[in-house]
């Protein structure tokens, strides 16, 4: 299993352009998740979902937009993108067991806004 | 919502000596709390977890407590060693797996 994949890796905008992330998952894990990484902090969600068609927003959702048309697939799309979205984004995905929440994570997607 | 507090942001140690970091929740209905390891330009990887009704878990020289009442956890990693260097996360969540909220991280380096 390829497990949580990201592409692309790296990224450079200029502001008021627009993408999408991509997040790909094999291990049938109906959780999926969205992360911001600023320099020297913790993780923010920014979008989870726990199914196909089924989405909602986390602590910073602000600017992003994501679907779940697949099981497999949790593409994240910055509208506008803006300098205070320069970031590391991680993907996650998790399956619930009865006492917590296990994620597995991306390698991530470093995005720079200028 | 819930709130993740960590501490110490940095800590560093001897190589051989024992690490703790501490952690606080908010939310009462919390009741999953993982720790993660992240190396620089890695992704974050689960170390080690503990659920509500446990109250110490240990996996070799690492070691998570829990203190429901208190509402604070804290991971002990005991004989460090320098590849233990690296940035920790504590988190928490709820069973109905909505999502983890972060502690802000310990970057913990241990010099031989």
């Amino acid at each position: 299993n390829a497990g949580v994949t990201q592409t692309p890796k790296f990224r450079i905008l200029k502001i008021g352009q627009s993408m999408t992330l991509q997040c790909t998952q094999d291990m049938n894990h109906n959780y999926m998740y969205w992360y911001r990484q600023d320099p020297g902090m913790g993780l923010k969600l920014i979008y989870y979902s726990v199914g196909a068609g089924i989405t909602d927003k986390g602590e910073v959702p602000n600017g992003y937009n994501v679907s779940r048309s697949t099981t497999e697939d949790f593409p994240l799309r910055l509208e506008l993108a803006a300098p205070s979205q320069t970031s590391v984004y991680f993907c996650a995905s998790s399956y619930v067991t009865s006492g917590g929440v296990e994620q597995f994570f991306g390698p991530g997607t470093r995005l720079t806004v200028l | 919502g819930e709130n993740v507090e960590q501490h110490p942001s940095t800590l560093s140690v001897q190589e051989g000596d024992s690490a703790v970091i501490k952690c606080t929740y908010s939310d009462s209905a919390s009741n999953y709390f993982p720790w993660y390891k992240q190396e620089l330009g890695k992704r974050p990887q689960l170390i080690i977890d503990i659920r509500s009704n446990v109250g110490e878990k240990k996996d070799q020289r690492i070691a998570v407590t829990l203190n429901k009442t208190a509402k604070h956890f804290s991971l002990h990693i005991t004989e460090t060693q320098p590849e233990d260097s690296a940035v920790y996360f504590c988190a928490a969540s709820n069973q109905a797996g909505t999502a983890l909220i972060f502690g802000k991280g310990t970057t913990l380096s241990v010099s031989s």
